[in-house]
């Protein structure tokens, strides 16, 4: 199974700055996601991260607010950009590999903004 | 949009006792569909995953059921330990590899 890094574990951040999470796999996949985790609640998908293009955002969720790069097969960073106490929330980045496209998640970044 | 729906929300047992998580979805065009374990704060592990084609999957204690025309699965962990104490999440993947997941059951395994 892939191993994924994510970087920061967490952090707590002022008002209207911006954070970027990194997340590292050990091995080249095809399909890169990043989702929140809002306090009490389930996870909700906020993007497909594409390689060598942009990235497909769901509903409710923008790119200026989220901009998203997957410059290779191993590597994508998300950005919570201009930040507001309601992005307080977990950030997991996920992969999808294999034949049977099976879901592993790195470990999260808690995200406090203050 | 698929909406999952866990049932119960959460659950207290004493160590031993059998688990039953039940999990039902709207759309029952799935490509997979994946059990999640969280620890508190921390991310998901991967548990189960059960293809469409599949009525079943087993792993140690862990056993998953999956009736994919009536929209629901079924999680079962035997003889439950402390350590199985975690929020336990069920997530329907779509033909785009996206998963949507339920809000979880939490159980509480007493010692």
């Amino acid at each position: 199974s892939a191993v994924i890094s994510q970087k920061p574990s967490r952090d707590i951040c002022q008002r209207g700055t911006s954070l970027t999470i990194q997340c590292q796999v050990d091995s080249q996949v095809t399909m890169m996601f990043w989702y929140r985790q809002q306090p009490g609640q389930s996870l909700t998908l906020i993007a497909t991260a594409n390689q060598g293009s942009e990235a497909t955002y769901e509903s409710g969720f923008v790119i200026d607010k989220f901009p998203i790069s997957r410059p290779n097969l191993t590597f994508s960073t998300l950005t919570v950009s201009n930040m507001s106490p309601e992005d307080s929330s977990i950030y997991l980045c996920s992969v999808e590999e294999g034949a049977s496209t099976e879901a592993f998640f790195g470990q999260g970044t808690r995200l406090t903004v203050v | 949009k698929q909406e999952v729906t866990q049932i119960p929300a959460a659950l207290s047992v004493p160590e031993g006792e059998n688990l039953v998580l039940n999990c039902s979805f709207t759309d029952s065009a799935i490509y997979n569909l994946q059990w999640f374990r969280q620890d508190p704060g921390k991310g998901l592990t991967s548990l189960l995953l059960i293809q469409s084609s599949q009525r079943e999957q087993t792993s140690g204690r862990l056993n998953a059921s999956l009736d994919k025309s009536s929209g629901r699965s079924t999680l079962y962990i035997a003889a439950s330990q402390p350590g199985d104490s975690a929020t336990y999440l069920c997530a329907p993947g779509s033909n785009d590899y996206k998963l949507s997941f339920g809000a979880g059951t939490t159980v509480t395994v007493r010692a």
